[in-house]
């Protein structure tokens, strides 16, 4: 069974600060990874997915992923984080082709005006 | 694409009584899936359709719980004889291929 372990649970920064957040995977197939993120009262959004390709992957609002294979891991990075950068971040792992995916406890991320 | 979304958004029942759930996935996903997220952890798997065909289900599904999706449109989640550890946010997502779109949920409180 996968699993997914994010390093950090609470993350505080102030604007501009450079942003990384870890998440490492236990499975040793080929697999789906994804980041999404909670914005405080609206649902899970997804921020970017990595299913194959470019290992570096971009999405929306500045954040960016990079998939190292020989690390099981898939961490989310952005150069200069905002105050409605606050939100809970959780990284996600599944099977292609298959239906459960697999989250993490999740980050949250608190940014300081 | 106007969404995943579910009905009701909030519920507070009384334990030992059912409860109800309803997603309604974006029209042309034929994949549904239903997770719940407790404080502080991230989404658990419960089940998922393809179509109506309900594909898997997790160990964390006991009997109480039960999953349709008749038509291969809506789902419903139901929840039999409530416990207090039921209380969570059950969360509907739905995709095409691998990237599963969620709904805003819905809280229950079992008191």
């Amino acid at each position: 069974a996968q699993s997914v372990s994010q390093h950090n649970h609470h993350v505080i920064l102030s604007e501009a600060a450079s942003l990384e957040l870890g998440c490492n995977y236990s499975y040793g197939g080929t697999v789906n990874l994804f980041w999404y993120v909670q914005y405080p009262g609206q649902h899970l959004q997804l921020l970017l997915k990595y299913f194959s390709g470019d290992p570096l992957v971009k999405g929306i609002k500045g954040f960016e992923a990079e998939f190292i294979k020989s690390k099981f891991s898939f961490n989310l990075r952005k150069p200069s984080v905002q105050w409605s950068d606050t939100a809970e971040y959780f990284c996600a792992v599944n099977l292609p082709n298959a239906g459960k995916s697999t989250f993490g406890d999740g980050t949250t991320l608190t940014v300081k005006p | 694409d106007t969404g995943v979304s579910q009905d009701p958004r909030h519920k507070i029942t009384k334990r030992g009584q059912n409860v109800t759930f309803r997603c309604d996935p974006i029209s042309e996903h034929n994949r549904l899936y239903w997770y719940r997220q407790t404080l502080g952890q991230g989404p658990e798997f419960l089940t998922y359709f393809q179509n109506e065909a309900q594909l898997e289900k997790s160990r964390l599904l006991s009997d109480r719980f039960s999953a349709e999706r008749p038509k291969g449109s809506f789902s419903t989640l139901e929840i039999q004889r409530t416990e207090q550890g039921d209380s969570a946010m059950y969360l509907c997502a739905s995709s095409l291929q691998g990237d599963p779109k969620f709904g805003p949920g819905t809280r229950l409180t079992v008191t």
